[in-house]
């Protein structure tokens, strides 16, 4: 199975910041990365997919990019809306393998 | 696009359960079909997918032997039937519909409760 780290575990920023997650395949996933935000109560929300095509309905401060086996999820100035926890997914190989996600705090 | 799980519950270890999901607001048979959960404090787990026509399953590893997805083209449904439950099934699962392309999961239902405890 394709093993995906995600970094940092946990991240503390305040509001107005850029913050930038990374998320690493054990082997090459092309471009199959998503991203996706979690919030408590609520189900996931798809964020990008393909490394860096942004999701209909999501606000251009996200952003992605990376391909192979580095990628990088980019909050370009946080707004409170944003703090969740944060995991990437590769769709390239059975089976779909999670990041462990990502905590980000004010 | 709606998705709505029903079917979560209480349940002995070594009993059984059976998950349902809904779907609505696309054309559900050009689709691909995913179960994913997560147990308490933890993250994101894929589960099971089935393909558009249902002709292909997958499963992870933890539950391959266990579960079988199932799908009804014709009711719009999705199901997961649950055999052998173990405490660490335990989870928020959540049924979800597969972009064309990428693997991504675009539209989530809310999650169904299992709970397996004695």
């Amino acid at each position: 199975d394709i093993q995906m780290t995600q970094s940092p575990s946990s991240l503390s920023a305040f509001l107005g910041d850029r913050v930038t997650i990374t998320c690493r395949a054990s082997q090459t996933i092309r471009n199959y990365l998503n991203w996706y935000q979690c919030k408590p109560g609520k189900p996931p929300q798809l964020l990008i997919y393909a490394a860096s095509s942004l999701q209909s309905g999501v606000p251009s401060r996200f952003s992605g990019s990376g391909s192979g086996t580095e990628f990088t999820l980019t909050i370009s100035s946080l707004q409170p809306e944003d703090f969740a926890t944060y995991y990437c997914h590769q769709g390239y190989t059975m089976p779909p393998t999670f990041g462990q996600g990502t905590r980000l705090e004010i | 696009v709606q998705l709505v799980e029903s079917g979560g519950g209480l349940v002995q270890p070594g009993g059984s359960l059976s998950l349902s999901c809904a779907a609505s607001g696309f054309n559900f048979n050009n689709y691909a079909m995913n179960w994913v959960r997560q147990a308490p404090g933890k993250g994101l787990e894929w589960v099971s997918g089935i393909s558009d026509s249902g002709l292909e399953t997958y499963y992870a590893d933890s539950v391959k032997g266990r579960f079988t997805v199932s799908r009804d083209n014709s009711k719009y449904t999705v199901s997961l039937q649950m055999h052998s439950l173990r405490v660490e099934d335990t989870a928020l699962y959540y049924c979800s519909k597969e972009r064309k392309a990428y693997g991504s999961l675009d539209s989530w239902g809310l999650g169904a409760q299992v709970t397996v405890s004695s």
